[in-house]
């Protein structure tokens, strides 16, 4: 079956400490996001990518950074510098003029203390 | 710029009432519309769709209809189910200069109750 993988499904980290979320996807996608869920805030866009070696910034970039190097595969990383990470991530694809149409990952949910 | 917005909830209904979750909306030119729902504990699923003005999406019993005059694109169910229970995203593309992003709402959760 195809579809979006994001792993681990929980993570915890101490303040301070770098932590990569994994998002994989085998639908043959050109493009990925990667959202941030805070509670009455709906999803907001951290980066995207709409091909392999490119990437922009979304609407709230600072504290994070990605790479896309394969198709397939969009991790994230939550760095330090990242004043409140504690959030639940969401990935997602889109085929090449998917027209809005995005698959999401099941999420991973970060806590850092 | 371009954002959505959505009702407040929990809505809390009993099964088989109607259900209308509100959605308006501000953007540049025509945006395409979604709606989007999320289960407990999992990631988005799309809904429906609309990419024209009066198109009405549909799915699963639930419809929404792309009203320009308005700028809405309420979500409606004649029979809801306790399944049903979930968030609702109203969300819009712009069709040219937005980087094919998805603008999302703020989510309605929906509680259905037997």
């Amino acid at each position: 079956d195809g579809g979006i993988t994001q792993s681990p499904k929980y993570l915890f980290r101490k303040e301070g400490q770098n932590v990569t979320l994994s998002c994989e996807q085998n639908l043959n996608h050109d493009a990925m996001y990667w959202y941030r869920q805070d509670p009455g805030q709906g999803l907001r866009l951290i980066y995207y990518s709409q091909i392999v070696n490119d990437f922009q910034k979304g609407d709230i970039a600072e504290g994070y950074s990605v790479s896309r190097e394969k198709k397939e595969s969009f991790p994230l990383t939550v760095t330090s510098a990242q004043k409140n990470p504690t959030a639940f991530y969401l990935c997602a694809s889109e085929k090449r003029e998917g027209l809005g149409e995005q698959y999401f990952g099941p999420g991973t949910r970060l806590t850092v203390t | 710029g371009d954002s959505v917005t959505q009702m407040e909830g929990p809505v809390t209904l009993s099964e088989e009432a109607f259900l209308t979750i509100n959605c308006t909306y501000t953007a540049t030119g025509y945006p395409s519309l979604f709606w989007y729902v999320q289960y407990p504990g999992e990631g988005l699923q799309l809904l429906l769709k609309a990419t024209k003005a009066d198109d009405k999406g549909s799915n699963k019993g639930f419809e929404a209809t792309y009203r320009k005059e308005t700028t809405s694109f309420h979500l409606e169910k004649g029979s809801v189910q306790v399944s049903d229970s979930a968030v609702y995203f109203c969300a819009l593309r712009r069709p040219t200069g937005g980087g094919n992003k998805l603008t999302f709402g703020t989510g309605t959760q929906l509680k259905v109750e037997l």
